[in-house]
C-alpha cells in the first residue's frame, strides 16, 4: 500500500487560509469516507483534527475543515495562527481493511 | 479520561523480536466499537500504520509487514501487545498506540494517542 501524496510544505501569513491536499486512489481515499487528518508538533504525539472526511472532534477549532473530491481529500485551515505551525498527516481506510497515512506536510506560519 | 502508554525495550539487536505493550485506561476493549492500533514513525519521517485489534478480537495488519507482526489483547489487564519479529535497523522508530471508536455514525479514528516509545535497532 503506497503512502498518500501530500505537498511537502505549505505556508501562509497569520489570518490567511491554507489548504493541504491528500491524493490517493479509488482503493483508499476515493473509495471510502474514512479520511482523517492529524496535527503533530515537534516531539509530540499526533492529534486528531478531522475524521470521516469532514467531522471535527470535540475541542478542535472550527478553523479546521475537511473535504473530499474523487481521490483527493483536503484540509483547510482558516484564520491561520502561529500555533497552527506543525506537521499535518492525512490517513485513509483502504480496500485491504488497513489504513494508510500520507507523506506529511509541514505548515509554516510566516 | 482516556490515556494510553506504550512500554518496551529502548534498544533491540538486529534479528531479535520486539515486544511492545500498550496499557490504557478510560475505556474497555470489550466494549463494542473499540479498537486499538499501533503506528510507528522513524526519526524525521512520516507515520506508518502497523496493526489494529478490535473489541471482537478481529485483527488487521499492514500488508507489507503482516508476516512479521502479531497483535493481541488482554482485556482484563487493559493491555494490547504488539510483537515484531526479525528486527532491522530500518525499524528504528517511535512506536505509538492509539484508540479508535466505531459507531453507527462513523469511525472516530485514532482519537487518543500514547506518548510513544522510541525503539532503536542496533548491534
Amino acid at each position: 500500500q503506497s503512502a498518500l501524496t501530500q505537498p511537502a510544505s505549505v505556508s501562509g501569513s497569520p489570518g490567511q487560509s491554507i489548504t493541504i491536499s491528500c491524493t490517493g486512489t479509488s482503493s483508499d481515499v476515493g473509495g471510502y469516507n474514512y479520511v482523517s487528518w492529524y496535527q503533530q508538533h515537534p516531539g509530540k504525539a499526533p492529534k486528531l483534527m478531522i475524521y470521516d472526511v469532514s467531522k471535527r472532534p470535540s475541542g478542535v477549532s472550527n478553523r479546521f475543515s475537511g473535504s473530499k473530491s474523487g481521490n483527493t481529500a483536503s484540509l483547510t485551515i482558516s484564520g491561520l495562527q502561529a500555533e497552527d505551525e506543525a506537521d499535518y498527516y492525512c490517513s485513509s481506510y483502504t480496500s485491504s481493511s488497513t489504513y494508510v497515512f500520507g507523506t506529511g506536510t509541514k505548515v509554516t506560519v510566516l | 479520561q482516556v490515556t494510553l502508554k506504550e512500554s518496551g525495550p529502548a534498544l533491540v539487536k538486529p534479528t531479535q523480536t520486539l515486544t511492545l505493550t500498550c496499557t490504557f485506561s478510560g475505556f474497555s476493549l470489550s466494549t463494542s466499537g473499540m479498537r486499538v492500533s499501533w503506528i510507528r514513525q522513524p526519526p524525521g519521517k512520516a507515520l506508518e500504520w502497523l496493526a489494529r485489534i478490535d473489541w471482537d478480537d478481529d485483527k488487521f495488519y499492514s500488508t507489507s509487514l503482516k508476516t512479521r507482526l502479531t497483535i493481541s489483547k488482554d482485556t482484563s489487564k487493559n493491555q494490547v501487545v504488539l510483537t515484531m519479529t526479525n528486527m532491522d535497523p530500518v525499524d528504528t522508530a517511535t512506536y505509538y498506540c492509539a484508540r479508535s471508536t466505531s459507531t453507527i455514525f462513523g469511525v472516530v479514528n485514532l482519537d487518543y494517542w500514547g506518548q510513544g516509545t522510541l525503539v532503536t535497532v542496533s548491534s
